[in-house]
């Protein structure tokens, strides 16, 4: 069945970039049905979606953190990245990467990757 | 962005129970509506999705009902693995896609 893994450093110093991978196995990223997302949790609150991209490198992002965020795709990886620049602790939190539906056919995210905790600390 | 409530933030109750869990959008979000279950240092597993349909796998005893800004997700009768966290979701509007803060389910 299909599984998605995060992958990257669990600390990043403050103002530096946080990069994140996720490898996606049991299928194939290029699917004409589905975006492929992030979302964090920071240490004991709730859930904000960071954005998402498309096989073709189409991309949506949060626009609170759009100036901040890069995303892309390697098909021939079955992976895709998350770039978030000038970080701060109030970056710190659970990273999770995760499949959701197209902008014609959303269904919320059907499938999630573990999580990966990225502090922000000196 | 749509604004997301949930309420109550905790629910005190026995296996056995029956909860009922709301969600309020800031704006109608039609029946675009997810609900996840969080249990502690795992991922959200999605529930249902377009407010009322259980995600593959999904126990009959989880149903979602609503549709505009008014939600509600209901676990028929708790068992022990339902005690855990709740979140709403809309994707009717996005980016972003908006989460709800949360409904802990405790055991009473």
């Amino acid at each position: 069945q299909l599984q998605l893994q995060e992958s990257g450093p669990g600390l990043v110093k403050p103002s530096e970039t946080l990069s994140l991978t996720c490898t996606v196995s049991g299928g194939s990223i290029i699917s004409t049905n589905h975006y492929w997302g992030w979302v964090r949790q920071p240490p004991g609150k709730g859930l904000e979606s960071i954005g998402s991209v498309y096989y073709s490198g189409s991309t949506y992002y949060n626009p609170s953190l759009k100036s901040r965020v890069t995303m892309s795709v390697d098909t021939s990886k079955n992976q895709f990245s998350l770039k978030l620049t000038s970080v701060t602790a109030a970056d710190t939190a659970v990273y999770y990467c995760a499949r959701h539906g197209t902008p014609w056919v959303t269904t919320g995210f059907d499938c999630w990757g573990q999580g990966t905790l990225v502090t922000v600390s000196s | 962005e749509i604004v997301m409530t949930q309420s109550p933030a905790t629910l005190s109750l026995s296996p056995g129970e029956r909860a009922t869990l709301s969600c309020r959008a800031s704006q109608s979000v039609s029946s675009s509506l997810a609900w996840y279950q969080q249990k502690v240092g795992q991922a959200p597993r999605l529930l249902i999705y377009d407010a009322s349909t259980r995600a593959t796998g999904i126990p009959a005893r989880f149903s979602g009902s609503g549709s505009g800004t008014e939600f509600t997700l209901t676990i028929s009768s708790l068992q022990s693995e339902d005690f855990a966290l709740y979140y709403c979701q809309q994707y009717h509007n996005w980016p972003p896609f908006t989460f709800g803060g949360g409904t802990k389910v405790e055991i009473k």
